[in-house]
């Protein structure tokens, strides 16, 4: 699997938008940015995932750029809830292959 | 909203000790998944299950592991002999046919004491 590179902290104020970079300088062109998050302790959720093209839904939007080299996830009005570990994984365009998760971003919402 | 369910949420066990993670994937999904997280550390792939079969392991996953989908609803993973080492988070996904984004369970966490 292509690996990926994220900050390992952040710190974003509530209301504002919170924007998660991630770089996937090896990423194939068959395979697809998926974007989780964790919190505390809880199951990973999944958020959105792309290709190419700019991907938005009710959580979040998804910004690839042109060479898919890095990616940036984006929470639009960050809450208190928002708190979590975000993972930026990159996987085969095979829906049902494993996940492989790294350390992520621990994003912090500060009130 | 579908949610994967998993039972018990928190299950002491002494070493030695077989212990068997009970979950229920989100009906109509077709692929299933065990993960672990020892605390602190990163989520860690166990098993990937399909079409009543193993589809694909970790090296985590040794003879002691085993996985089972008794009655096409319960989705169970079984734990020979329990070590210290297996204390965790154990989560449980399903991923539908032609989806993409795995649903996952709130977890059980297991303390083999």
């Amino acid at each position: 699997d292509a690996k990926t590179t994220q900050p390992p902290s952040m710190d974003c104020a509530e209301g504002r938008a919170a924007n998660l970079p991630c770089n996937h300088s090896t990423i194939s062109g068959n395979e697809y940015v998926y974007w989780y998050r964790q919190i505390h302790s809880q199951g990973p959720q999944y958020i959105i995932h792309g290709l190419k093209n700019n991907e938005t839904n009710e959580m979040a939007s998804l910004i690839i750029t042109e060479d898919r080299k890095s990616s940036t996830l984006i929470l639009p009005h960050a809450t208190l809830r928002d708190t979590a570990v975000y993972y930026c994984i990159v996987r085969p365009s095979g829906g049902d292959d494993k996940i492989i998760f790294g350390k992520g971003t621990r994003l912090h919402i500060l009130p | 909203e579908p949610e994967v369910t998993q039972t018990p949420s928190h299950q002491v066990t002494q070493m030695g000790q077989e212990v068997i993670l009970r979950c229920v994937p989100i009906s109509n999904h077709l692929y299933f998944y065990w993960y672990r997280q020892i605390l602190g550390q990163k989520v860690e792939f166990l098993v990937s299950f399909y079409n009543n079969e193993i589809s694909e392991k970790s090296e985590i996953f040794d003879d002691q592991f085993s996985v089972e989908r008794p009655d096409g609803s319960n989705f169970t993973l079984k734990i020979r002999s329990t070590k210290l080492e297996d204390s965790a988070m154990y989560f449980c996904a399903s991923l539908g046919q032609g989806g993409y984004g795995y649903t996952f369970g709130s977890g059980t966490r297991l303390t083999v004491v």
